[in-house]
């Protein structure tokens, strides 16, 4: 079974300043998928960033670049440039290819940006 | 481009009850999941429907069950409802057919048993 690890229950930062959120898994397959969901106080869980496994080369979105480390089985999220609206539930998850949309979450890290 | 709505918003039902939550897919996409949130943690994959048929189902029992209907829209059914039932239930849509298939959440519907 996948699990997802999210080491960090709470993270805060000031504004206009950098953070990183963790996130290790464990699977024993070779090509999944990876990915950073927003989850503000709406409740509406937003795409930030996705990484597919058999890609070397680590995602990046704007201000939200990830260090995949496949080997390592982790995949963590920098935030550069911390904005108050960056505020949010953050959850790392897991997908097996063509797995029926079966995403593995971890229990998320909330992050507070400070003004 | 409409996103994906979700109804009721909030929901109290007592332990024992039926509940039925309800979901409109994004506009284009043919395929719904549905995961299940409780306070403090992640979500937990419920069920997906693709074509009316239900395609890929978590370590959920039967008494969680849904429909989904020809325009893609979808509703999950939840039986003989427990206290652990109480969470936010979100749905999401996607487009089947390519190899990767963004799912696109709605806002949930926070369901409270007592």
């Amino acid at each position: 079974a996948q699990t997802v690890t999210q080491s960090q229950p709470e993270m805060s930062v000031q504004e206009a300043e950098t953070v990183t959120l963790s996130c290790t898994y464990d699977t024993s397959e070779n090509n999944y998928y990876l990915f950073w969901y927003k989850q503000p106080p709406s409740r509406q869980m937003i795409l930030v960033i996705r990484q597919e496994a058999y890609k070397q080369q680590n995602a990046t979105e704007n201000r939200f670049p990830v260090n995949f480390q496949k080997a390592a089985k982790s995949f963590s999220l920098k935030i550069s440039d911390s904005q108050l609206g960056d505020t949010a539930m953050y959850f790392c998850a897991f997908m097996k290819l063509n797995n029926n949309n079966d995403m593995r979450f971890g229990a998320g890290t909330r992050l507070t940006v400070k003004p | 481009e409409t996103g994906v709505t979700q109804s009721p918003t909030h929901l109290i039902k007592t332990r024992g009850q039926q509940v039925t939550l309800r979901c409109s897919s994004q506009s284009g996409h043919n395929t719904v999941s549905w995961y299940q949130q409780a306070l403090g943690q992640g979500p937990q994959f419920i069920f997906q429907y693709y074509r009316e048929e239900e395609n890929g189902r978590g370590n959920f029992p039967p008494r969680f069950s849904g429909l989904q209907f020809p325009n893609y829209s979808s509703e999950l059914n939840v039986n003989a409802l427990e206290l652990d039932d109480s969470a936010l239930y979100l749905c999401a849509s996607s487009r089947e057919g390519t190899s990767y298939n963004e799912q696109f959440f709605g806002p949930g519907t926070r369901l409270t048993v007592l």
